[in-house]
């Protein structure tokens, strides 16, 4: 499958600041997924798009499908010491049948 | 209810051994994935199956077997295991729209 480039590879914020983090790819996908892992668990889907130029939130958690189609971006608002984890970006093309991942963003925290 | 389960969560074993990990989920979705996450955290599938059938089959070592008795369930037996099989394997599912719903993985230590 075709990896993505995920940026920033690693971040260490302080509570309460915002975070970004974005996707690229060289290829056009149908759907944008972004998901987060915390230390010892699977990958969880926290937000799904599905047409370029789409944005939606969950919660304090606000994603875009790039006009392009060939990125996405991640925000997280007012960062709280629960959001440690990696998140990582996911692209389905036309194949339909697997994701291709970013290397995911490392996030930390600190109260 | 877990979704996607799978067994052992942790498994430390032999090199030259040969080992099972088993995944069952309840979510009745058509499609099932083996993916390997290694020490730098990337995630890369290895084998995916559509109603018991073989669809997705990376470039991966042929002492890797994948077993799909029922769409519920996707087996990965791993034969003279190797000290570079280490990694977390994670089972996923996901229906036609291809969003992936994952278990908690299996850690593998071969020793």
């Amino acid at each position: 499958g075709q990896q993505l480039n995920q940026s920033p590879q690693s971040m260490f914020i302080q509570e309460g600041e915002d975070v970004s983090m974005n996707c690229t790819s060289s290829s056009i996908f149908n759907t944008w997924l972004w998901y987060k892992q915390e230390p010892g668990e699977g990958p969880v889907l926290l937000i799904a798009l599905y047409k370029a130029g789409e944005l939606t939130s969950n919660g304090r958690l606000t994603a875009q499908f790039g006009i392009t189609r060939k990125d996405s971006f991640l925000n997280i608002s007012a960062s709280i010491p629960s959001d440690v984890g990696i998140y990582f970006c996911a692209g389905l093309g036309n194949s339909g049948y697997a994701l291709n991942f970013g290397k995911g963003t490392s996030l930390l925290v600190t109260p | 209810d877990t979704a996607v389960s799978q067994t052992p969560k942790y498994l430390v074993t032999q090199m030259g051994n040969d080992k099972s990990i088993k995944c069952e989920q309840n979510l009745g979705h058509d499609t099932m994935y083996w993916y390997k996450q290694d020490s730098k955290k990337f995630l890369k599938i290895m084998f995916s199956y559509n109603n018991k059938e073989l669809i997705i089959n990376e470039t991966v070592p042929n002492r890797f077997s994948p077993k799909s008795p029922d769409k519920a369930h996707l087996n990965l037996h791993i034969n003279s295991l190797e000290l570079g099989d280490s990694a977390v394997y994670f089972c996923a599912s996901s229906q036609m729209d291809g969003v992936l719903y994952f278990g908690e993985g299996s850690w593998l230590t071969v020793v």
